[in-house]
């Protein structure tokens, strides 16, 4: 099955930096990639995704990009925010169509003031 | 975020005990996942149902778990005989493949604590 591999596991930013997030996956057939964000005590909530036909998205200061060839995505935080403080999930889809989703690890940002 | 229910929000079983949580995923939605988190760590698939027949499921729901989604308006997952190592968030979520609404949300989940 699909597997997907995250990094940095924890991630420590000045607030008004920029904080990236990468993942990489396996399965050529996979075509839609999501990110989550959980706060402590809550579910994750989906933030920003791109399918295998976009290349680039922005929503606000989020930014995903995505490398089919190289099987690898990633999330930029621009001018980050001690509110964007969370765990971050990347996902990617089997392909298959069903939306079942495989997951990273996770990773930790922690904006400091 | 979608309207995806689950109910209790807190669940605290002794070991060897039996566990039901239940899931009332999104209208109109024909697919729902299980999926369990522990210690906020990464997301674990457990099963997915489409039109209320499970279709993918791990070895160890098959083994150990119950799950039925008997109509599209309410699924439930069940623990046999609950272990220490069961205790997790359940998170369920449901979409429409293949359809504007193929995104995945969450519901609020289950944590459970077995003891």
């Amino acid at each position: 099955g699909e597997q997907v591999e995250q990094l940095p596991s924890i991630l420590r930013v000045q607030e008004g930096s920029s904080a990236s997030i990468n993942c990489s996956y396996e399965d050529s057939a996979s075509n839609y990639f999501p990110w989550y964000k959980q706060e402590p005590g809550e579910n994750p909530k989906l933030i920003i995704d791109i399918r295998s036909n976009m290349e680039r998205k922005q929503i606000q200061e989020l930014i995903v990009l995505l490398d089919k060839k190289a099987k690898r995505f990633s999330l930029h935080i621009t001018d980050t925010q001690p509110g964007d403080s969370a765990m971050y999930f990347c996902a990617a889809d089997t392909g298959a169509n069903t939306g079942k989703l495989t997951f990273g690890h996770g990773t930790i940002l922690r904006v400091h003031p | 975020d979608a309207a995806v229910t689950q109910k209790p929000r807190y669940l605290i079983k002794m070991k060897g005990q039996e566990a039901e949580m239940k899931c009332i995923p999104e209208k109109g939605h024909t697919a729902v996942f299980w999926y369990q988190q522990k210690q906020s760590k990464e997301l674990k698939f457990l099963i997915y149902f489409q039109n209320q027949q499970p279709l993918d499921q791990i070895d160890m729901v098959k083994e150990r778990f119950s799950a039925v989604c008997p109509s599209s308006s309410l699924c439930s997952l069940g623990i046999r005989t609950c272990e220490a190592e069961d205790s997790a968030l359940y998170l369920c979520s449901s979409s429409q493949p293949g359809g504007p609404n193929e995104r995945l949300f969450f519901g609020h989940g289950t944590k459970l604590s077995v003891l």
